[in-house]
């Protein structure tokens, strides 16, 4: 499985934009960048996904870089409750989307 | 919607006991999974199944069996604990086949093994 690196721990101010990024030097052409998040005490729980353009949902918006070796995960303002560990996954739509491959993820820490 | 739901949320077993972790999911999906997460790390695949009667392993598959009788539920089970199997235990479903991909985790099980 291709690897994903992230930053460990970011830092930020409530109602801030936050961008946190992930580099994937060796992403293949069928994986889709997947971001998920965990929040104290809780089972992850999904936020964004994309392949080559970028995306936005309520929660989020994902900027993937055009030779998609990194992506941004854009939190627009962030709240307390964003407050999370952020994983970036690479999941290969080939072999089936049941196995996802964690790394320790980004903590993001946010100030009132 | 109960989307899915994992029991018991805590347990201490002592080292050489056996137990069931369940997981049961509402959504008719066809993948389901299971992950323990260890203190500072991330998630880590144990078993999956990707639908009735079929189940593989994954990551971290020693000590524990699973099976898949129905497409609701996707039971863990550890038959002889050991103390390097506390951990948090977390069920996962996903379904291709609705076009979604995203995954869907349980609230987790917290287990320790003394």
């Amino acid at each position: 499985d291709a690897k994903t690196t992230q930053p460990n721990s970011m830092e930020s101010n409530e109602e801030e934009p936050v961008h946190l990024p992930c580099n994937h030097s060796t992403i293949s052409g069928t994986d889709y960048i997947h971001w998920y998040r965990q929040l104290p005490s809780q089972g992850p729980e999904y936020v964004i996904h994309g392949l080559t353009s970028n995306v936005n949902n309520r929660m989020a918006s994902l900027a993937i870089a055009e030779d998609r070796k990194s992506s941004t995960l854009i939190l627009h303002r962030a709240t307390l409750r964003d407050a999370a560990v952020y994983y970036c996954i690479l999941r290969d739509r080939s072999t089936g989307f049941q196995k996802l491959v964690f790394g320790t993820g980004t903590r993001l820490l946010v100030s009132p | 919607n109960a989307g899915v739901t994992q029991t018991p949320k805590f347990q201490v077993l002592k080292t050489g006991q056996s137990m069931t972790l369940q997981c049961a999911q509402d959504m008719n999906h066809e993948y389901m999974s299971w992950y323990r997460q260890d203190p500072g790390m991330g998630l880590r695949l144990i078993h999956y199944s990707v639908g009735a009667g079929i189940t593989d392993q994954g990551e971290v598959p020693n000590g524990y069996n699973v099976s898949r009788s129905t497409t609701e539920d996707f039971p863990l089970r550890l038959l002889s604990a050991a103390p390097s199997q506390t951990s948090v235990y977390f069920c996962a479903s996903s379904s291709y086949s609705a076009g979604r991909t995203e995954a869907f985790f349980g609230q987790g099980t917290r287990l320790t093994v003394v």
